[in-house]
């Protein structure tokens, strides 16, 4: 079945300092959506990737979507510690009746 | 506040207990999942209905059983529970099930203790 591998497991940073996710699926995948959850919160839609080599920013959040349309990244500039929490990407299988597979997350922690 | 609301948001009960978890959905989707989130698996998805029926099962012990009576609201019926049943339970629409509109809402969840 469709595997979609998301590392690093964790990630600590200091203040502004950058920050990406990288997020791989075994099979070509129909689209992407990115969410965040924030600590002992619920995962929240924060985007979805559909075209090839698709590049979408929100203020300092960048998301990008491969070539291929097997991996997805999401980078962050210059993190704050509303950044922390963890982000987690699904993707969808690239057939007809397709349903979106999620990644086990990538939990960031913001050192001020 | 996404439009999707989880009852009770903590529950605690003994392994011969029964009781169940209640989801309601006020954005007029198709699709309603349940999920269990665990230091374990962090988000384990468990059962998803479309249009009231089931269309998936992920291999989830008979122990949970999903009831979904109108595309508003899911349950999920608690029976002879184990304590490693203990996790936050997840309850989410979307417009649909598959397709690209498929990004789904979450509730606040439900954090069962099992003892």
């Amino acid at each position: 079945g469709q595997q979609v591998m998301q590392i690093p497991q964790y990630q600590h940073v200091q203040e502004g300092e950058d920050f990406t996710t990288y997020c791989n699926s075994s099979t070509t995948l129909s689209n992407i959506q990115w969410y965040k959850q924030r600590p002992g919160g619920h995962p929240v839609f924060l985007i979805q990737l559909v075209k090839s080599g698709e590049v979408k920013k929100q203020k300092r959040l960048t998301f990008q979507f491969g070539e291929a349309k097997k991996n997805s990244s999401l980078h962050i500039t210059a993190t704050q510690t509303t950044d922390v929490g963890t982000y987690f990407c699904a993707g969808r299988a690239n057939t007809n009746a397709g349903k979106s597979t999620f990644g086990d997350g990538t939990t960031l922690t913001v050192k001020p | 506040e996404t439009g999707v609301t989880q009852t009770p948001r903590h529950l605690v009960m003994g392994m011969t207990n029964k009781k169940s978890l209640k989801c309601e959905q006020h954005l007029g989707h198709n699709a309603m999942y349940w999920y269990k989130q665990s230091a374990k698996k962090p988000l384990e998805l468990m059962f998803v209905y479309s249009l009231e029926e089931r269309v998936e099962n992920n291999s989830v012990p008979s122990r949970f059983s999903p009831e979904c009576p109108n595309s508003s609201h899911l349950f999920l019926h608690l029976h002879t529970l184990q304590p490693e049943d203990s996790a936050l339970y997840l309850c989410a629409s979307s417009q649909a099930a598959v397709g690209p509109y498929n990004e789904q809402f979450f509730g606040p969840g439900t954090r069962l203790t099992v003892l």
